[in-house]
C-alpha cells in the first residue's frame, strides 16, 4: 500500500536559517504530492503541491520538487521566521486509493 | 467564505456516553474523511465518504460509526466501544471523481474530546 515517511523531528532553528525537511513516498500508481501545515489547535493548511514529475511547488518561500527518480518531495525554505512554526505534513494522493496518506509530520521550532 | 465547520471546539464526556461530533461544508464537495490526531502522531484516517449514502471505513474505524445523508454533513459518533476515545479529531473535504485526486483535502479546525 502506499506510505510517507517524513523526517522525524522536532527541528529547532534559528531566524534566518536554511531549513529542510525530507519527505519519501511509496505508491502505486502516480501520485500528487502535498504538504500541509497545522499551526497550534488548528487543522492542516494546504502549503504547496506537485500533482507530477518535475513539478516544483512554492508558497511563502516554501518550495518542493516532485522526484519520481528519488520517490522525493523535500520541503525547503532560504530563511525561516518565528511565524514558521509549526507541524509540517508530508503526503500523497492516489487516484488508485482514492484517499490521501500521510507522513507522521515534523514540528518545527524557530527560534528568534 | 467556504470553508468547512468543526464543533464543538472542545467537548467533554464521560466513559461509557456515546458522543457525536459535527462536521459541517459548503464547498459543494463530493469526498468527506474523518481523521484522529493523538499527541505527537499524524493522521489516521477513521471512515471516508465519497458521495452521499456511501462511505467506507478507514485505518481505525473500530469504535465509531458515521452517516451521510446529506452532501454538506459527515457528522462522526464515537461509542462507548471506542477503547481510548481522548483525541483530536479532524474532519475534511475535497472534490471528488476523475481526476480529482490531484485536488487538496480542506480541513476544518477540529474537536478535541477528552474522556474521563
Amino acid at each position: 500500500g502506499d506510505s510517507v515517511t517524513q523526517m522525524e523531528g522536532p527541528v529547532t532553528l534559528s531566524e534566518e536559517a536554511f531549513l529542510t525537511i525530507n519527505c519519501t513516498y511509496t505508491a502505486t500508481g502516480y501520485p500528487s504530492l502535498f504538504w500541509y501545515v497545522q499551526y497550534p489547535g488548528e487543522g492542516l493548511q494546504l502549503l504547496l503541491k506537485a500533482t507530477k514529475a518535475d513539478d516544483k511547488g512554492s508558497n511563502k518561500g516554501f518550495e518542493a520538487t516532485y522526484r519520481k527518480e528519488t520517490t522525493s518531495f523535500h520541503l525547503e525554505k532560504g530563511s525561516v521566521q518565528v511565524s514558521d512554526s509549526a507541524v509540517y505534513f508530508c503526503a500523497l494522493s492516489d487516484a488508485n486509493a482514492g484517499k490521501s496518506t500521510f507522513g507522521d509530520g515534523t514540528t518545527l521550532t524557530v527560534k528568534p | 467564505d467556504g470553508g468547512i465547520t468543526q464543533s464543538p471546539k472542545y467537548l467533554f464526556r464521560k466513559e461509557g456516553q456515546n458522543v457525536t461530533l459535527s462536521c459541517e461544508q459548503n464547498l459543494n464537495h463530493d469526498a468527506m474523511y474523518w481523521y484522529r490526531q493523538d499527541p505527537g502522531q499524524g493522521l489516521r484516517l477513521i471512515y471516508y465518504s465519497q458521495i452521499v449514502n456511501d462511505f467506507q471505513k478507514g485505518d481505525i474505524a473500530e469504535g465509531y460509526s458515521v452517516s451521510r445523508e446529506k452532501k454538506e454533513s459527515f457528522p462522526l459518533t464515537v461509542t462507548s466501544a471506542q477503547k481510548n476515545p481522548t483525541a483530536f479529531y479532524l474532519c475534511a473535504s475535497s472534490r471528488s471523481g476523475t481526476g480529482s485526486y490531484n485536488s487538496p483535502l480542506h480541513f476544518g479546525n477540529g474537536t478535541r474530546l477528552t474522556v474521563t
